[in-house]
Order: C-alpha cells, then structure tokens, then sequence
C-alpha cells in the first residue's frame, strides 16, 4: 500500500500555545489530503480536506482560524491548532489517496494532543 | 446524506470460533465501501474494499466481507478468529461511487480471548 508518514505521535503543550502536525506521502503524490479528529472511544471526525495550491475545506462546525490547514506541496500537509486549549486534547488523523494507484485511502499513524 | 452504522459496540468472541462485525450503510449512487483496523494509539490499518465485482471480498490477515445491496450491508467476517484480532474495527462508505471523502461507522470493539 502506499505509505502516509504523520509526526509527531504525541505533543504535550500548554494553553493558549500554537502546535503543528505534519502529515506527509512518502512514495506517492497527494493533491487531496484529509484530517480527522477522534475522540476517546468515538469514531473519527471529517475536521477538513486538505487541497494542494489551495484553501482547505472544513466540515460544519469546524473553526478555520483554529485549526488552519496548509497543503504547500504534493508531499506535505501540516495542521496547526492555534491558541490551544485543554478541550483541543484529542488524536488528530490526517490520510490520503494514491489515486494513480490505489482506491483505498492510507492513514497516517496519529498524534496524540495532550494541552495542559 | 451519506451514512454508516455498526451496530455492537463491542463484539467477544473465543479464539478459533469465526466472527462477524456488522455494518450497514446508507449512499447514494453506487457505493464504496471499505474496512479498517485500529490498534491503540495507532493510525487505521486498510483490511478490505468493496467497489464492485464479487459480492465476497477477501482482504488481509484472513478476513472478507460479503457485500449484500438488498441489504444495504457489509458485514465483516474471519473463520477462526486470532487473539491478536482484537482491535477496534470501522467500516467506511463512499458515496456516488467515490472514494475521496469517506463516513465512517463508530467502531466495534473485537475481544478475541482464549
């Protein structure tokens, strides 16, 4: 399958600080990328898509200002959460597609927030 | 609106009995539909997808799901359930016949014990 590469896996940072999370395809070229949310024993939730050259698309009730989505490359996403606090403490889940190759979207291994 | 619900919570079974994890969906048009397994603190592992073809698909680790359109369903299944089965399991819909932007159910939990 192809490979999606996400770092970190765990970030502790304290309140009102910004943290970035990187979500990378590692043998392949993504111009769609897309970021969930899970939330402790809950399903995951579409947060936004990811566009290459473009603005992100977000999910109703999802805030851009908070969670802003940068896709400057084929390879490269990143997702910072802005001014974070303890209710943003969540695992983030971004996942692409190979469309050249695949029909099945491959996930990255997660980060774990953790705002103090 | 798309929509995908797994209707255990949780699901225990002894290792070599076969299993099921259940799942139905709501799309429009022709769906895709697709498993995935997730270990604690860890990304989602692809197990297996349905786009078309055989109603019965075999995907990795020795699992297969059968696809029923009458039923609107895509029940997860293995003959001879491992201990090291246990995970959390989510299917996933596709609707109108793409992949790109996926619903997934809420996860069933699998216990495989000895």
């Amino acid at each position: 399958g192809a490979v999606v590469s996400q770092h970190p896996s765990w970030v502790i940072c304290k309140s009102g600080t910004s943290v970035k999370i990187e979500c990378r395809s590692l043998d392949f070229q993504a111009t769609t990328m897309f970021w969930y949310r899970q939330f402790p024993k809950q399903s995951l939730m579409l947060m936004a898509t990811s566009n290459e050259g473009s603005k992100a698309t977000y999910e109703q009730g999802v805030e851009k200002d908070k969670f802003l989505i940068n896709h400057a490359s084929l390879t490269l996403s990143t997702l910072t959460v802005t001014s974070a606090h303890p209710e943003d403490s969540s695992f983030y889940i971004c996942s692409a597609r190979d469309q050249g190759r695949f029909t099945e979207a491959f996930f990255g291994q997660g980060t774990r927030l953790t705002v103090v | 609106a798309q929509s995908v619900a797994q209707p255990e919570d949780q699901v225990n079974v002894a290792e070599g009995n076969p299993l099921t994890v259940k799942c139905t969906y709501s799309v429009s048009g022709n769906p895709y539909l697709f498993w995935y397994v997730q270990y604690p603190n860890r990304g989602l592992q692809f197990l297996l997808k349905y786009i078309t073809g055989d109603n019965l698909v075999k995907g990795s680790y020795g699992f297969e799901a059968e696809f029923n359109k009458s039923q609107t369903s895509f029940h997860l299944k293995k003959p001879s359930a491992l201990v090291s089965d246990s995970a959390l399991y989510f299917c996933a819909a596709g609707g109108g016949g793409t992949a790109s932007k996926l619903t997934f159910g809420t996860g069933t939990r699998l216990q495989v014990t000895l």
